[in-house]
């Protein structure tokens, strides 16, 4: 079936650097992503669609010079957490789509960061 | 704007136990309904999804859900629970037709006694 690889899993990194996290979908092509925040206990919150070969779209209160979505491949979305700060520490999904719709989606494992 | 809630937090039930988790959604049309289950530090996996048709829907796992429009639910049921079930399972809706955006429930942690 559809794998989508997250990497790293896990990060932690100094307040005020960069940390990027890369989503690749393995064995299918994906012309979308979709990063996910998600805080402990609480549900999945889209951040932001990915689109191959142009920008992303952001949603609401996401800060986009914060949250840098690259989508350069139809397999590889990178988000990069720019001068990171503790608040920024969460849990981070994406998932590919494989077509049209909802009904193709695959997650990818999670990243989380922890930010000093 | 669309939402989901799923009225339960946290439930415990025993191993070979039935279960039924809530969920109720707001949409303006035919939603576009799924489960996920989330186990601890893993992504998301695809139980079962509704998106017309029989409102009676089976998934993986022994899973199965059950559309009711009247009530604006979506809950999901397993006869008979396996350990293996304990997990973090999410509801969702899909926030335009065809868009592939969902709109999440906060998630409902299950626990399993033996």
């Amino acid at each position: 079936g559809a794998v989508v690889s997250q990497h790293p899993s896990r990060v932690i990194c100094k307040s005020g650097t960069s940390v990027k996290i890369e989503c690749r979908s393995l064995d299918f092509q994906a012309t979308t992503m979709f990063w996910y925040r998600q805080f402990p206990k609480q549900s999945l919150m889209l951040m932001a669609t990915s689109n191959e070969g142009s920008k992303a779209t952001y949603e609401q209160g996401v800060e986009k010079d914060k949250f840098l979505i690259n989508h350069a491949s139809l397999t590889l979305s990178t988000l990069t957490v720019t001068s990171a700060h503790p608040e920024d520490s969460s849990f981070y999904i994406c998932s590919a789509a494989q077509g049209i719709g909802a009904n193709v989606l695959t997650f990818g494992a999670g990243s989380r960061l922890t930010v000093l | 704007a669309q939402s989901v809630t799923q009225p339960d937090i946290h439930i415990t039930v025993s191993e070979g136990a039935s279960l039924e988790l809530r969920c109720n959604y707001s949409y303006g049309a035919t939603p576009y309904l799924f489960w996920y289950v989330q186990s601890p530090g893993q992504g998301l996996q695809l139980l079962l999804k509704y998106f017309s048709g029989d409102t009676l829907v089976q998934g993986i796992k022994g899973f199965e859900a059950e559309f009711k429009r009247s009530q604006s639910s979506f809950n999901l049921r397993k006869p008979s629970v396996h350990w293996s079930d304990a997990a973090e399972y999410f509801c969702a809706v899909e926030a335009q037709g065809g868009s592939e955006k969902l709109v999440f429930g906060k998630g409902t942690k299950l626990t399993v006694n033996p």
